[in-house]
């Protein structure tokens, strides 16, 4: 079965932009969430959302949001974009009941 | 002090060697852990999940989880160059996988 898609897989933008990222779970996967991944902080959670509502926040500014789609589709949005927020971010899907999650191949943010 | 710490190495060991990696925690709520494998310029892989104290076993990997020490591994029996990769441990306090706290991960090599 299709796994975890993430459009773009790349992405350059310009400070003080934003940018809006979209990730489709595995089908018959409620909880979408969104983890950002730099060298030097590692894997840090953003946030989750379990039919279409927001469930779980991780320590970001709210420039960072995110929605998610009757059908599970997610998307985040970044506004005012800092040099800082160049990372990988990656989205996951899990059932809710089963252990773990499936992620995608996320992401590439880079700010200029 | 991360609450979760994880030895960044990296770490070379020749094919066929037995790999043990290994978590530190602060946090006494976790209670689902967690191993990833993540490929270079790929999304984490799961692949093992455990709930509370105990051992599980899957093909040539072993993890094991000590709650009275807060101390958890990952044994790779039979090491392969395939193995290459970097090793992320992951807990949270809810199931399902919610608002996952990542180790910093290991880059293991193994040599031929």
């Amino acid at each position: 079965k299709a796994g975890v898609t993430q459009t773009p897989r790349y992405l350059i933008k310009t400070r003080g932009q934003q940018v809006t990222l979209s990730c489709s779970p595995i089908s018959g996967h409620r909880s979408v969430s969104w983890y950002q991944q730099t060298p030097g902080q590692g894997l840090q959670f953003l946030f989750e959302y379990f039919s279409e509502t927001q469930r779980n926040k991780g320590n970001f500014p709210g420039r960072f949001s995110g929605r998610q789609f009757s059908n599970s589709r997610s998307e985040m949005n970044v506004s005012t974009l800092e040099l800082g927020d160049s990372a990988l971010y990656l989205c996951a899907s899990s059932t809710d009941s089963s252990g773990g999650y499936t992620f995608g191949s996320g992401t590439r943010l880079t700010v200029v | 002090q991360k609450e979760v710490e994880q030895d960044p190495g990296p770490l070379s060991v020749p094919e066929g060697a037995i790999v043990s990696l290994n978590c530190t925690y602060s946090n006494s709520a976790f209670q689902y852990f967690m191993w990833y494998r993540q490929y270079s310029r790929k999304g984490p892989e799961l692949l093992m999940y455990t709930y509370s104290s105990g051992n599980k076993e899957d093909g040539r990997f072993t993890a094991q989880v000590d709650k009275s020490s807060k101390y958890i591994s990952l044994f790779i029996r039979d090491s392969q160059p395939s193995d290459s990769a970097t090793y992320l441990c992951a807990m949270s306090e809810m199931g399902g996988a919610q608002k996952l706290v990542f180790g910093q991960g290991t880059r293991l090599t193994i040599n031929p």
